[in-house]
């Protein structure tokens, strides 16, 4: 398996643009899980899923951000409109056995 | 909610031994893991425990006690690639389960 896979790696977006980052867990995987990173903040659980379904979205910051699983293999995180406070790291990870989470390779988000 | 405290940074000596503390206050305890994150990376699993004691992996070991909701990682023969941040996190279950990271401790080897 390639592992989990994010896209794209890097995105620069004027402020007001809607956003949508994707996420591919790996294959057999029932969780998957949305971080944002900031230097601040440290790694923030936003929203995670057990198959498909979301199971706790209380990290969500504002309505502005919304995530969807429609199939297992496959997920979005979508900002709308997304503003310069939202400039961060964005890790998906996905875990078969609730105990080991294994993390893309990430999305940079830059919002100007 | 719940909270994780450990500290910002650790320097040490390469070849020698560092240990990474992990306080926790949470509800609905299951178990702490560690994660390794190089600059630029991505989180990466090191160790897990769900019962009390002692785990070894290697160079690496983790410990936890659950009666002081305290955990820690060891790190023996530091080498410089061991250079990184690490993280805590406990997973929980509160009907379903999730995994909250601590704000990470940043080691430095130096020679």
């Amino acid at each position: 398996d390639a592992g989990v896979i994010q896209s794209p790696r890097h995105e620069v977006t004027e402020m007001g643009q809607e956003v949508t980052l994707r996420c591919k867990p790996i294959s057999g995987h029932d969780y998957l899980f949305w971080y944002r990173q900031t230097m601040m903040r440290g790694l923030e659980l936003l929203i995670y899923f057990n198959n498909n379904v979301p199971i706790d979205d209380s990290g969500m910051p504002e309505d502005r951000f919304s995530a969807k699983m429609p199939n297992a293999s496959f997920s979005t995180l979508k900002i709308q409109p997304s503003e310069p406070r939202d400039s961060a790291v964005y890790f998906c990870a996905s875990s078969g056995d609730r105990v080991t989470a294994f993390f893309g390779q990430g999305t940079r988000l830059t919002v100007v | 909610g719940q909270s994780l405290e450990q500290p910002s940074e650790v320097t040490a000596v390469e070849g020698a031994i560092v240990q990474i503390n992990c306080t926790y206050q949470t509800s609905g305890f299951y178990g702490l893991s560690w994660y390794q994150q190089h600059d630029g990376g991505a989180p990466t699993f090191l160790s897990y425990n769900g019962l009390d004691g002692l785990e070894e992996t290697g160079r690496f070991s983790s410990f936890l006690s659950r009666s002081d909701s305290y955990g820690y990682l060891l790190l023996q023969e530091l080498q410089m690639k061991d250079s990184a941040s690490y993280f805590c996190a406990v997973l929980l279950q509160t009907g379903a389960n999730n995994l909250f990271f601590g704000t990470g401790t940043r080691l430095t080897v130096i020679p």
